[in-house]
């Protein structure tokens, strides 16, 4: 079945680091695939996304690109602010399953 | 164009209780998605309609119900409120199956 993995959070960065966040996934078919964004009290914000093999989604300085060989699509940014401070979720929509599926979420804290 | 909105944003009540919950989606989108976020077991998917069909169901007890009307506008009900039940209700929607979903600022639910 259809299934999105992340790296365990949270994630603590100094404001300026490097930030990854992995993220793998299981598809039936050829999926397309998001990272979301949630900031707190709020509901899930579209951060970016990519929809074929070696497509790259950019937003706000964010990026991933689509691993096709490695089932992957990685969430990265060269400088982090403390206002990047939320949770991140990757998530994939299978074109062949029809599921829309949420990984477990990763935490992010950026500390000035 | 208005985003997906949810109302009420806050709600208490008390165990034995029942709920409903409403979710307007972005004009145009047929399908409409909810989900239970808890701290304890993050993002749950409860059950997606689609053109006022249920297409996929979570693994909730029958208490959740959902259903869609002819606009697309969805209700959600849940019968006997337990402590449990306390969570985010968020919801979500979609112009087509394959597409990203757009999410609602969600309904803090808390059972007292």
């Amino acid at each position: 079945g259809d299934s999105v993995t992340q790296m365990e959070g949270p994630v603590t960065l100094s404001e300026e680091a490097f930030l990854t966040i992995n993220c793998t996934y299981t598809a039936t078919g050829y999926p397309s695939l998001f990272w979301y964004v949630q900031y707190p009290g709020e509901g899930l914000q579209l951060l970016l996304k990519a929809t074929k093999a070696d497509d790259k989604g950019s937003n706000k300085g964010f990026e991933a690109t689509y691993r096709k060989e490695t089932t992957s699509f990685h969430l990265e940014k060269g400088s982090v602010q403390v206002s990047d401070s939320a949770v991140y979720f990757c998530a994939l929509s299978d074109r062949l399953s029809q599921n829309f599926v949420f990984g477990p979420g990763t935490r992010l804290s950026v500390l000035p | 164009k208005a985003g997906v909105t949810q109302t009420p944003r806050y709600l208490i009540k008390t165990r034995g209780q029942q709920v409903t919950l409403s979710c307007s989606p972005i004009s145009g989108h047929r399908s409409v998605s909810w989900y239970q976020q808890t701290p304890g077991q993050g993002l749950q998917f409860l059950f997606e309609y689609f053109s006022e069909t249920q297409r996929n169901k979570g693994n909730f007890p029958g208490r959740f119900s959902g259903r869609q009307f002819s606009n697309s506008r969805s209700e959600m009900n849940v019968s006997t409120l337990e402590l449990g039940d306390s969570a985010l209700y968020l919801c979500a929607s979609r112009a087509d199956i394959n597409t990203e979903a757009f999410f609602g600022q969600g309904t803090r639910l808390t059972v007292v």
